[in-house]
């Protein structure tokens, strides 16, 4: 199993809303990435997990709380997020921090109105 | 042929042609390079790396070099098929640091 699963696929949510984004692999991959990418953009590292422990958060705004239930899952909380956070939230694992080469999800479509 | 649109840059080629996607790096210390297909609605998917102490390497229809002297980084794939249609980024990465992403170009294949 290859893959990186996400849920939802599209989300739509008000600014005073509170909502999770979930990201899953089964891979045995040690390591962890949220991305966000804006249209025709590359993605932009949010934060990394290394054995589920935060290991960098690019000065991602604190309406964003990632967490890292266990090995295989890893969560995005969303709570009080703006227009402008409208963007495609990519998930990725990889064997190890060590190991570059990334496995990405499908994504989450976020909308916030 | 090649053409820069308002946000990224795009390739049109004939089924069959051979196609080069090209890259310019930004940082000379980068030791590992990724190229990424990202399909319409899909996320990137991994096609071919290349460590700094190589300036070339093969996989199936792709070919990736890599050239330090200018800091540039090229995909060729050959015989392009209209499954090939999506945007392509270069990544490159130093050290135990993290990938960074460049701009990006666009290959539509046309039959």
């Amino acid at each position: 199993d290859t893959e990186v699963t996400q849920t939802p696929k599209h989300l739509v949510m008000g600014m005073t809303n509170k909502k999770s984004l979930k990201c899953e692999q089964h891979m045995g991959h040690r390591a962890m990435y949220w991305y966000k990418q804006k249209a025709k953009k590359p993605p932009e590292l949010m934060f990394v997990y290394s054995y589920e422990k935060l290991s960098i958060n690019e000065s991602v705004p604190s309406r964003f709380s990632p967490e890292c239930p266990n090995s295989s899952l890893l969560n995005l909380h969303l709570h009080a997020l703006q227009p402008e956070d409208s963007a495609l939230y990519l998930c990725a694992s990889s064997q190890d921090r060590d190991i570059y080469e990334q496995y990405f999800g499908p994504g989450t479509r976020l909308t916030v109105t | 042929g090649e053409s820069v649109g308002l946000h990224l840059p795009t390739l049109s080629v004939q089924e069959g042609d051979n196609s080069i996607i090209n890259c310019a790096y930004s940082n000379s210390a980068s030791d590992y390079f990724i190229w990424y297909k990202q399909e319409s609605g899909k996320g990137p998917q991994f096609i071919i790396d290349i460590r700094s102490n190589m300036d070339k390497r093969q996989g199936q229809r792709v070919t990736v070099l890599l050239n330090k002297t200018v800091k540039h980084l090229s995909l060729q794939i050959a015989a392009t098929q209209p499954g090939d249609s999506a945007v392509y980024f270069c990544a490159e990465i130093e050290g135990y640091s993290t990938l960074t992403f460049g701009k990006g170009t666009m290959l539509l294949v046309s039959p």
